[in-house]
């Protein structure tokens, strides 16, 4: 079955701290996965997809096939990264899931 | 461009009851997709439609039908509402499958059946 897990509900991380929200996938094939993120009162927005291999506001995510894994990482937390990440898998054509979502918080 | 847009923004029902949510895109995307958003379960696909004439089921199809009116319309309608219904509705267009790219979401509709 098609899954994306994401374990944490609430990360809660210190300003200039490094963050990591974690993103686990399953899917037997090459999957195409992406990170969206919803800022307070905003539309939900992509963030970066793993095809880019892209650096969007000094998040990056790697794609990892074996442990099946597309974690997202900043390495020095700001307050206005606080918002709900979503990690989503296409896995074929037009499908796309998401998980359930990580609420990261930023502590001043 | 207004991108991707929602009526109505917010719904009250009676259990029992029906409704259509309204979805229309600007963009000339082919795919069309309705979420519901419900805390702790993140976003749960409802159904999609990879262009016009097409749907599909999602993870959460029971208890709704859609339509694709149209390359830009694409509407989800509650025949006897519940309230396990009750949940903000997001539609999202997304260009097509032939490319990698994103989906752009609306503003959302925000459910309660009663």
């Amino acid at each position: 079955a098609q899954r994306v897990t994401q374990p944490e509900k609430l990360l809660s991380v210190f300003k200039g701290a490094p963050v990591e929200l974690k993103c686990n996938y399953s899917y037997s094939g090459s999957p195409e996965l992406f990170w969206y993120v919803q800022y307070s009162r905003q539309r939900l927005q992509l963030l970066l997809r793993h095809i880019s291999r892209e650096s969007i506001k000094g998040f990056t995510a790697d794609l990892n096939k074996g442990e099946t894994s597309f974690h997202l990482k900043k390495p020095f937390a700001q307050e206005e990264d606080s918002a709900m990440y979503y990690c989503a898998l296409r896995p074929r054509d037009d499908k796309i899931i998401f998980g359930k979502g990580t609420r990261l918080h930023i502590l001043p | 461009n207004a991108g991707v847009t929602q009526t109505p923004k917010f719904q009250v029902l009676k259990t029992g009851q029906s409704m259509t949510l309204q979805c229309a895109q600007d963009m000339n995307h082919n795919s069309m997709y309705w979420y519901r958003q419900d805390p702790g379960m993140g976003l749960r696909l409802i159904y999609y439609s990879a262009s016009e004439g097409t749907t599909d089921k999602g993870e959460v199809p029971n208890g709704y039908n859609v339509s694709r009116l149209n390359k830009r319309e694409f509407s989800l309608r509650l025949e006897s509402a519940a309230p396990s219904q009750t949940s903000v509705y997001f539609c999202a267009s997304r260009e097509g499958s032939s490319g990698r790219n994103e989906q752009f979401f609306g503003p959302g509709t925000r459910l309660t059946v009663l």
